[in-house]
Parts: structure tokens; sequence; C-alpha cells
């Protein structure tokens, strides 16, 4: 069975500040995806990135960075220079990849709430 | 927006009625989900359609009834619901990648807040 882990249920920054979420995962797989989705008081979710198993390069989007490390089964996500707009609760999430008309079918942690104060 | 569109987004009914919530999607995925996301619980998988076929009932009980008439809509049936039932309900699509193994992230609608008197 596949877990997520997210040991950190709020986190409270001053704007500017730098914010890493982290994330430990379990899974039997040996590909699988890793997400991070955002979730604003609105209530959808939306999409922030995606890492494949088998590629552990970490990378910068803009003010995003992920740190995903296969050999403790992590998948860290930092904001930089947190803005009040970035106050929401962050969501970490884990699909099984490569099988036929599986979907994406996501589990979840029980996400990190950030809340950016000004 | 995220092209997915659910309605109602806010519903309050009692134990015996029935109701529906809607979702609809204009990104021309095949695949749709329904998740739940309560206070006490991480978001749950119910649900999952792969081309209007259901693949995935994750023990959800039968008081839920999803539908799947087209790809482009999906139904959540509700009936004889309990209090422990209110939650957010959250409605995702994906397309199902090509190659198969190179399936992409779920876009979500912003649910449908569901309270339960």
């Amino acid at each position: 069975a596949q877990k997520v882990t997210q040991a950190q249920t709020e986190i409270s920054v001053v704007e500017k500040e730098d914010v890493t979420l982290d994330c430990v995962y379990e899974t039997r797989d040996t590909t699988y995806y890793l997400f991070w989705y955002k979730q604003p008081p609105s209530g959808e979710l939306v999409f922030l990135i995606r890492r494949n198993s088998f590629d552990e390069q970490n990378e910068i989007s803009g003010r995003y960075s992920w740190n995903f490390q296969k050999s403790t089964s992590s998948f860290n996500f930092t904001i930089t220079a947190s803005q009040v707009v970035d106050s929401a609760v962050y969501f970490c999430a884990l699909s099984e990849a490569g099988v036929k008309a599986a979907g994406n079918k996501l589990t979840f942690g029980g996400g990190t709430r950030v809340l950016v104060k000004p | 927006e995220t092209g997915v569109t659910q309605t109602p987004r806010h519903l309050v009914m009692g134990m015996t009625n029935k109701k529906s919530l809607k979702c609809e999607q204009h990104l021309g995925h095949n695949a749709m989900y329904w998740y739940k996301q309560s206070a006490k619980k991480p978001l749950e998988l119910m649900f999952v359609y792969n081309f209007k076929e259901q693949t995935e009932n994750n023990s959800v009980p039968s008081r839920f009834s999803p539908e799947c008439p087209n790809s482009s809509h999906l139904f959540l049936h509700l009936h004889t619901l309990q209090p422990e039932d209110s939650a957010l309900y959250l409605c995702a699509s994906s397309p199902l990648g090509r190659p198969i193994s190179m399936n992409t992230e779920a876009f979500f609608g912003q649910g449908t807040r569901l309270t339960v008197v």
C-alpha cells in the first residue's frame, strides 16, 4: 500500500522568508510519480510540480524548488521569498505509474498549512 | 480556472434526501475521479472512471453512487447520507498518457462543500 506523510501540520512565516515543506512516502512500486498541489481557500487543488521516480534531478521553477531523495523516500518542496498569496494548504501526493488504464490515482499526505504574514 | 467545473459549490441536505453532485471538464481528458476531503482524514480517492468505465471503487458505501455518461461528465448521486459524510467532494480529470506509462497530472475542480444534517 502507498502512504504519504507530511509531518508539518502548519508553518507560519513572515513574507520574504523561505519555506520548506517536508514529504516522506512509502510505496512498493519501482516506478511512480510524486506531486505537490496547493489548495487555496477557494478549495480547488492547483497542480504545482511533478517528479518521476526515475529522475532524481532537482530543479527550480520560479520561486519553487524541490529536493527528491529516492534513498530516503523524501520529496521536499521549497518556496523561496514567500509572499502572502502563497498562504494555502500544500499537499504532497504519490501515484503509481505505467499501469494501463489505471489513471492518475493519487495518494495524498495530510497537508501542511502555510501562513505567510505581511 | 482549471477547466473542471463542479456544481453546486455548497449543498445542505437531510439524511433522507436524494441529491446529485455534478462535474464537467472541457479539457478532453478521458479519466475522471471523485475524491473526498473531510476534516479528520487526508484526501481520499473514492472512484475512478477511465473512458466512461468505472475502474476503481475504493470501498465506498453504496449510499454514494457514481455515474459517468460520457468522458466530459461525472455525477455522484447521494442518498440516505450520514452526518459523517459531510465533507468537501472534489472532482478531478486527467488524460491517460500516450504512451500509457506517461500519466500526467490531474486537474481538480473547486469542490462541493456538502453538509448533512
